[in-house]
């Protein structure tokens, strides 16, 4: 099976713009989760998607928003970026909901830099 | 709220020698997960090994174990015969159904694998 997969890999952006980052789990997985990893904070939990509901958040402001579709896939958007949005954005899919131990599958990630 | 705390930043170890990466958490919970990450410079994450906290039978898979002692609330990682591609950052993840159900990561520990 393929593994997951985000897109972009990279991007650049300004401050104030919003940006949408995609995932796409391993074929079958129905939850996928996000999580923010930087220098400073290291890795933070965002949410978790299981059949297109958010199942679990993290304590990230209301600018960090997902959704999830019908597929699976998954897209995180973050409104008004900051500074502090520039991370590496991983994403992680599984069988069932992360939070019953079920066994995560991470992405590449994706590298956002704001300046 | 969970922490979990890594206090060795950075260890080193001969190849196949054994080394011991430490890993505590703060929880006032009984029935939770904990899982060690690997994320080599690739930045792929992969999960190295995990353990329900209802098992009293410490986890194994292949060169990897743990050490878990709930009580203490402690949970090393032991790599036997330690290879170059064991060389990775490992994160320490604690993660409860009850709490939220957030998934929350140590610091990390930077393992380099001496030849």
């Amino acid at each position: 099976k393929a593994g997951v997969t985000q897109t972009p890999r990279y991007l650049i952006k300004t401050r104030g713009q919003q940006v949408t980052l995609s995932c796409s789990p391993i074929s079958g997985h129905r939850s996928v989760s996000w999580y923010q990893q930087t220098p400073g904070q290291g890795l933070q939990f965002l949410f978790e998607y299981f059949s297109e509901t958010q199942r679990n958040k993290g304590n990230f402001p209301g600018r960090f928003s997902g959704r999830q579709f019908s597929n699976s896939r998954s897209e995180m958007n973050v409104s008004t970026l900051e500074l502090g949005d520039s991370a590496l954005y991983l994403c992680a899919s599984s069988e069932g909901l992360a939070g019953r131990g079920e066994t995560q599958y991470f992405g590449p990630g994706t590298r956002l830099l704001v300046l | 709220a969970q922490t979990v705390t890594q206090s060795q930043p950075e260890m080193s170890v001969q190849e196949a020698e054994t080394v011991t990466l430490s890993c505590t958490y703060d929880t006032s919970e009984s029935d939770y997960y904990l899982f060690w990450y690997k994320q080599p410079p690739s930045r792929q994450m992969i999960l190295v090994i995990r353990q329900e906290a209802y098992k009293q039978q410490n986890a194994t898979e292949n060169r990897f174990s743990v050490n878990f002692q709930k009580a203490a609330k402690s949970f090393s990682l032991k790599i036997s015969d330690s290879q170059l591609g064991d060389a990775a950052m490992y994160f320490c993840a604690y993660r409860s159904w009850n709490t939220g159900n957030q998934f929350y990561f140590g610091t990390g520990t930077s393992l380099t694998v001496i030849p």
